[in-house]
């Protein structure tokens, strides 16, 4: 069965620094891969996808992230942090066996420190 | 702003009363999905309708039932509610399937007292 994992339900970097939040999923099909981002009391807004073309993904915000199959994973990273990037960050996994319902991680929650 | 907009914004009900949650999808999207998201944690999936039938289901009881018309638009309807019912209940749409992009409306909060 598909799964998500998110390494680090919270993360704190310090403004400027580099932002790098962890996702590993499983999945016996080629997947498709997702980042969400939620500020409080907010829906979710999508950052980026990943659906089989480029392995390195830009997203909105200066944010991207890399599909590295033999690794299972799709980490997301900034170069530097700002404050508005506060917020909760949820990866997703999306394939034909799972009829393409979205599997999501718990989710991290992004600190800036000043 | 995604196109997908969601009534009410916030409601509060009694245990074992019935709530109706109602969701406008975006322009062209035929499928739309319901998450329930509780304080801290990530979305669960609920159900998904495509062009009117329910095409997948999560780990719910019966008692969440959905609706989808012809216009596309849904409702999701939980019956007998609990004090665990409580969460962001999120609405999504996607033009079909097959790894889509999903966008999402603001969300309906529901307490449960």
């Amino acid at each position: 069965a598909q799964s998500v994992t998110q390494l680090g339900s919270h993360v704190s970097v310090s403004e400027g620094a580099l932002v790098l939040l962890r996702c590993n999923y499983s999945s016996s099909v080629p997947p498709y891969l997702f980042w969400y981002v939620q500020y409080p009391n907010q829906g979710l807004q999508l950052l980026l996808k990943y659906t089989s073309a480029a392995t390195l993904v830009k997203g909105i915000n200066g944010f991207e992230a890399e599909f590295k199959k033999s690794e299972t994973s799709f980490h997301l990273t900034k170069p530097s942090a700002h404050m508005s990037d506060a917020a909760e960050y949820f990866c997703a996994v999306s394939d034909l066996d799972s009829n393409y319902q979205l599997i999501w991680g718990a989710g991290t929650k992004l600190i800036i420190k000043p | 702003e995604t196109g997908v907009t969601q009534s009410p914004t916030h409601l509060i009900k009694t245990r074992g009363q019935q709530v109706t949650l109602r969701c406008s999808s975006q322009s062209g999207h035929n499928t739309v999905s319901w998450y329930q998201q509780a304080l801290g944690q990530g979305p669960q999936f609920i159900f998904q309708y495509y062009r009117e039938e329910e095409n997948g289901r999560g780990n719910f009881p019966p008692r969440f039932s959905g609706l989808q018309f012809p216009n596309y638009s849904s409702e999701l309807n939980v019956n007998a509610l609990e004090l665990d019912d409580s969460a962001l209940y999120l609405c999504a749409s996607s033009p079909g399937q097959s790894g889509n992009t999903i966008y999402f409306g603001e969300g309906s909060w529901l307490t449960v007292v």
